[in-house]
């Protein structure tokens, strides 16, 4: 099956700080996602992203689909940036996920 | 976006039991996901949902175990079977707009088997 990987696999970033996360995928796929799983546990999707680049406020994703990888850029980070991120892809119903980057943003 | 409510949102139970875990959604949906996520790991598909029919489950879960129902296009539940300590997971139903598009989580259920 497909294969996600997920680098780096853990972060710890002071306030203010950017950051990008790189997720590889092994192959050809059609859905490609960024979740963000706060200390809680709830996940949050962040990015429906399978190519192009799209940008929400302080965060930005790019995926190069030809190339099998994607970008999660995190600018100005603030502690509520802190969790687990997740990048899953798909090529037919179900998403595979990767093992997650752990960020810690200290104040 | 869709809003899923999930119960319970934490139980401990005593092994040899089993718990059953509700996934309520604002809006008709074909197909709802059931995951596990083992403590400190990534997500796990355990099986799909469609009404009307048996869920789909994925390699290393079975029916027995995790039996699924799925009454209409807004509800269901997954019920975790003789259970023991190895089944302490956050348990997350998710659904997904169609086509392929963005998948939307419900709040997770935090067990704890002792």
């Amino acid at each position: 099956g497909i294969q996600v990987e997920q680098s780096p696999p853990d972060l710890i970033l002071q306030e203010g700080a950017n950051s990008t996360l790189r997720c590889n995928f092994s192959d050809s796929v059609n859905n490609l996602q960024w979740f963000h799983q706060n200390p809680w546990g709830q996940l949050i999707n962040l990015f429906y992203i399978p190519s192009g680049t799209k940008q929400n406020g302080r965060l930005s994703a790019t995926t190069v689909a030809t190339e099998r990888y994607s970008l999660l850029y995190i600018s100005s980070s603030q502690t509520t940036d802190s969790g687990v991120y997740f990048c899953a892809v798909g090529g037919s119903e179900k998403l595979v996920f990767g093992k997650g980057m752990k960020l810690t943003v200290n104040p | 976006s869709a809003v899923i409510s999930q119960k319970p949102s934490r139980d401990i139970c005593q092994r040899g039991t089993s718990l059953t875990i509700q996934c309520q959604v604002d809006s008709q949906v074909t197909m709802m996901f059931w995951y596990r996520q083992q403590p400190g790991q990534s997500l796990t598909l355990i099986a799909t949902a469609n009404q009307g029919s048996e869920a789909t489950y994925e390699s290393g879960f079975v029916i027995d175990k995790f039996p699924i129902s799925r009454p209409n296009l807004t509800f269901s539940t997954l019920t975790v079977s003789n259970m023991s300590p190895e089944d302490s997971s956050i348990y997350l139903c998710s659904v997904d707009q169609g086509g392929r598009t963005r998948a939307f989580f419900g709040q997770g259920t935090r067990l704890t088997v002792v």
